[in-house]
C-alpha cells in the first residue's frame, strides 16, 4: 500500500542551526502539506503545497520556514536558525485532490532542539 | 480566526459501549469534515471522511454532520480496547489548509 515516507525519524540540533526536513509524499498525489504536533498539543497546519508553489500558509509558518519540492518525489521543510520551542513532531501529508479527499500521513520526525 | 472545537476528554466507556465524540468549527465556509484517530507517539490515521448532511456509516463508526449547527460527530459502536486513542476531528474549506482540533482522548475499559 502506498504511503508517504518521512527521514529522519528523529533529529537531534542545536539552537541557531538549520535543518531540513525530508517527505517522499505518495506518488501520484498533487497536494502537499506540512504540520506540526508539539507533545501533548493539537496538530498544527503549516503550509501547503500545490503545483510547485506554496498554497497556503499559517501564522506559524513564518520567514524561519520555507519548502521545496527539490525534484520530482521530494518535498521538504526547512527550519532557520531553529528556537527551542521548534522542537516538536513534524507531519508531512500529501493527497491526491484538494476537494473530497483525505489526507495521508506520513510517520513524523521528531525535531529536537536543544 | 478558524475554530475548531473538541472535549479534550479523556472519555472513558465500558468495552461493547457506543463512544460518542464530538466537533464544532466556527468557519461557515467549511466543506470537507475527516475524523482521525492517533495513537500515543503516531501519525494520525483516517477514519472517515463526510461532506454532505446527515450520516454516514462505516462499518462500527458512523460520522453525523450538521452544517446548519456547525457540528460534527463520531459514533463508535460495540467499542473495543483497541479504540482506546486521541481522536481528531479536522475541517477544511475550500482552500487547502485542513484544521485539526485538539483532540478528544478515549479510553475503552475491558
Amino acid at each position: 500500500e502506498p504511503e508517504v515516507t518521512q527521514t529522519p525519524s528523529h533529529q537531534v540540533t542545536q539552537m541557531g542551526q538549520e535543518v531540513i526536513l525530508r517527505c517522499v509524499p505518495i506518488s501520484n498525489h498533487l497536494y502537499f502539506y506540512w504540520y506540526r504536533q508539539i507533545l501533548g498539543q493539537k496538530v498544527e497546519f503549516l503550509v501547503s503545497f500545490y503545483n510547485n508553489e506554496i498554497s497556503e500558509k499559517s501564522e506559524i509558518f513564518d520567514d524561519q520556514f520555507s519548502v521545496e519540492r527539490p525534484d520530482g518525489s521530494n518535498f521538504t521543510l526547512k527550519i532557520r536558525s531553529t528556537k527551542l520551542e521548534d522542537s516538536a513532531m513534524y507531519f508531512c501529508a500529501s493527497s491526491e485532490l484538494i476537494e473530497d479527499t483525505e489526507a495521508f500521513f506520513g510517520q513524523g520526525t521528531r525535531l529536537t532542539v536543544v | 480566526q478558524k475554530e475548531v472545537e473538541q472535549n479534550s476528554g479523556p472519555l472513558s466507556v465500558p468495552e461493547g459501549a457506543i463512544a460518542s465524540l464530538n466537533c464544532t468549527y466556527s468557519d461557515r465556509g467549511s466543506q470537507s469534515f475527516f475524523w482521525y484517530r492517533q495513537y500515543s507517539g503516531k501519525s494520525p490515521e483516517l477514519i472517515m471522511f463526510i461532506y454532505s448532511n446527515g450520516d454516514k456509516e462505516d462499518g462500527r463508526f458512523t460520522a453525523q454532520l450538521n452544517k446548519a449547527s456547525q457540528y460534527v460527530s463520531l459514533l463508535i459502536r460495540d467499542s473495543q480496547p483497541s479504540d482506546s486513542a486521541t481522536y481528531l476531528c479536522a475541517v477544511t474549506a475550500n482552500n487547502n489548509d485542513m484544521r485539526f482540533g485538539a483532540g478528544t482522548r478515549l479510553t475503552v475499559k475491558p
